[in-house]
């Protein structure tokens, strides 16, 4: 089974900033990497799948990099509704789909 | 607008069983792979089950392997969980997701709220 680390767990950050959030995967996964975001009391919703498209209707202040095995989500400027939690999940290893743990993106 | 509604879930003995169903509209459902996807009580997402558009591929996480029976019925735009021998560690909401391909490629482009199952004695 391919393992997913996030890091940090926590990302405390101000309105209008930049976050960099990352994801290692324990092999490669080429660019079969997604990344969602959670708010609470709501579903997953998909920010960006094949490590850097991202999914419709998603604003362009979220963007992926990476291939291989370390993969980053960035958010360029953060708005209000940003704040949330966001997995990272690997799919080159079908059909034995994982997911990271989580980083929380929180107010300073 | 697509939308997943997920429904048959509720609080249920160790040993039992328990049937998911979700109803799926806004999309020609027949197209796309569908997934079963879950999350523990303040925990992160586990991958329970997939199925192809046509059921030629279905897998399941080795944690429900041998317990768990995904099923689809097209004509009826449904996806379903059936959940036998049902352990405490199968608390969770259970989310029906779709893929955003017709074959099982594991990305996740709708969920729906979800679905809980409470297996407690």
């Amino acid at each position: 089974e391919i393992v997913m680390t996030q890091s940090p767990a926590t990302l405390s950050v101000s309105p209008g900033e930049r976050a960099t959030l990352s994801c290692r995967a324990s092999q490669s996964v080429s660019s079969n990497l997604a990344w969602y975001q959670q708010k609470p009391g709501q579903a997953p919703r998909l920010l960006i799948y094949g490590a850097f498209t991202r999914a419709t209707g998603i604003p362009a202040r979220f963007s992926g990099s990476g291939s291989g095995t370390e993969f980053t989500l960035t958010i360029s400027s953060l708005q209000s509704e940003d704040f949330a939690v966001y997995y990272c999940q690997q799919y080159n290893n079908w059909p034995r789909f994982t997911f990271g743990p989580g980083s929380k993106v929180d107010i300073k | 607008e697509v939308q997943l509604v997920e429904s048959g879930g509720g609080l249920v003995q160790p040993g039992r069983s328990l049937r998911l169903s979700c109803a799926a509209s806004g999309f020609t459902f027949d197209d796309y792979a569908m997934h079963w996807v879950r999350q523990a009580p303040g925990k992160g997402l586990e991958w329970v089950s997939s199925i192809s558009w046509n059921r030629g591929d279905i897998d399941y996480a080795d944690s429900v392997k041998g317990r768990f029976t995904i099923s689809r019925d097209n004509a009826k735009n449904s996806l379903y969980l059936q959940m036998n021998s049902l352990r405490a560690d199968d608390t969770a909401l259970y989310y029906c997701t779709k893929d955003i391909f017709t074959v099982v490629r594991g990305v996740f482009d709708y969920w729906g709220q979800g679905t809980l199952v409470t297996v407690s004695s």
